[in-house]
């Protein structure tokens, strides 16, 4: 039973380009989470949805960031004209339903030059 | 609102000696906290959970951790640290919020174990 998967686990970027990750959830999950550990900080809320629906964007970036969840395939969290300060560790997490554990997979570092 | 605190940003142990993170919460009701662990560079692993069952928790490695209301703490502790238990600790709350759940971290105690 294959856990939480991110690809990819390692994306460089310069200024001013797109930045895309994906998670997929564990199977039989429906319900995604995604985190943000800035350097030397713990995570950080940033976005929960649901298959087509976002339930949560409260830690989401107001401008650049934007997420998805498709009825098919995996999640996307998108970045638009990346900065220096959006490097950082992404972390994806899925539940199997609202109440249940989240379980986070490897991340993805995101480095922009 | 929902916090937690985590009182050491970094604890040194010998291996062998005990280990203790502490970990404060702040909730307006019955939280459900964890304790994750990061290893250098890896995912975070779910080291125990505690969600109102009983008040001491055992989690995977011989860790455990016990809440304890009066003193709004969930301190994680070891009797034996091994050199392999150095990493990153998170202590972390949930939150129960429009129909789903979100973690709120503490900002982490980074554990070394010294031969």
């Amino acid at each position: 039973n294959a856990g939480v998967m991110q690809n990819p686990r390692h994306l460089v970027r310069r200024r001013g380009q797109e930045a895309r990750l994906r998670c997929s959830p564990m199977k039989g999950h429906s319900h995604v989470y995604w985190y943000r550990q800035l350097p030397e900080e713990g995570l950080k809320f940033m976005v929960y949805l649901q298959k087509e629906n976002i339930i949560d964007e409260s830690g989401m970036p107001k401008e650049r960031f934007s997420a998805e969840f498709p009825k098919e395939g995996p999640s996307i969290l998108r970045i638009q004209q990346v900065v220096r300060g959006d490097s950082a560790a992404y972390f994806c997490a899925s539940s199997r339903d609202s109440f249940y554990e989240q379980y986070f997979g490897p991340g993805t570092r995101l480095t922009v030059t | 609102a929902q916090s937690v605190t985590q009182l050491d940003s970094h604890v040194s142990v010998s291996e062998g000696t005990p280990v203790l993170l502490r970990c404060n919460y702040s909730s307006s009701y019955s939280p459900s906290l964890f304790w994750y662990v990061q290893h250098p560079n890896k995912g975070l692993q779910l080291l125990l959970k505690y969600t109102s069952a009983a008040t001491l928790v055992k989690g995977i490695n011989g860790f455990e951790a016990e809440f304890k209301k009066s003193e709004t703490s969930f301190h994680l502790t070891k009797p034996s640290a091994h050199m392999s238990d150095a990493a990153e600790y998170f202590c972390v709350v949930r939150l129960f919020t429009g129909g789903g759940n979100k973690l709120t971290f503490g900002t982490g105690t980074q554990l070394k174990v010294e031969l």
